[in-house]
């Protein structure tokens, strides 16, 4: 079965500092990848996906990931962080076989300090 | 975008009743959508996948009795907390999957905040 592993349950970056969220898939043929961004008592919000062709997914509001088949990954990053980013993020993946479910990994919180 | 929308926001409930909340696919029809339960700080939990015109998918250990879900539309699935309890309260957040945006992207609502008192 597909899992996720998102390393770290809580980051904290100074402002206008990188931001690095890690995500780690378990399967042998590549998923789907998603990184989707909560913000207190809200729905979620897709940042941004991989399906197929260039590795590196560019997202919105500054956000990127990098699709490493070797390392199994999909990190989420964003050169300078904004309070803004504050929020939860939560990767994801779909088998590619057509089952339409999404399997979430635990969350990272990002906190932006001053 | 596509958007799906939540109803109600926000409900509090006493213990034994039962409560009922709407996810609608605004601007696409969604033949798919998805129920997740999500605890404080934690991950979400798909609970059940909705198929419109037939009967929902259950993921192992989720009381399909309890929990019982209605796609009547290609629009509307209904979530219904029968018999509610303290422990059932949490975020409950609905999702659409757009046939036409492909790649098994799914689109989420706001959520609903349940409070079982």
């Amino acid at each position: 079965a597909q899992s996720v592993t998102q390393l770290g349950s809580h980051v904290s970056v100074s402002e206008g500092a990188l931001v690095l969220l890690r995500c780690n898939y378990s399967s042998s043929v590549p998923p789907y990848l998603f990184w989707y961004v909560q913000y207190p008592n809200q729905g979620l919000q897709l940042l941004l996906k991989y399906t197929t062709g260039a590795t590196l997914v560019k997202g919105i509001n500054g956000f990127e990931a990098e699709f490493k088949k070797s390392e199994t990954s999909f990190h989420l990053t964003k050169p300078s962080a904004h309070m803004s980013d504050a929020a939860e993020y939560f990767c994801a993946v779909s088998d590619r076989s057509g089952d339409d479910k999404i399997i979430f990994g635990k969350g990272t919180r990002l906190h932006i300090l001053p | 975008g596509a958007v799906v929308s939540q109803h109600p926001s926000r409900v509090i409930c006493k213990s034994g009743t039962s409560v009922k909340i709407e996810c609608r696919s605004l601007d696409f029809q969604a033949t798919t959508m998805f129920w997740y339960r999500q605890f404080p700080k934690q991950s979400l939990m798909l609970m059940a996948t909705s198929n419109e015109g037939s009967k929902a998918t259950y993921e192992q250990g989720v009381e399909k009795d309890k929990f019982l879900i209605n796609h009547a539309s290609l629009t509307l699935s209904t979530l219904t907390v029968t018999s509610a309890h303290p422990e059932d309260s949490s975020f409950y957040i609905c999702s659409a999957r757009d046939p036409l945006a492909g790649f098994n992207e799914q689109f989420f609502g706001p959520g609903t905040r349940l409070t079982v008192l």
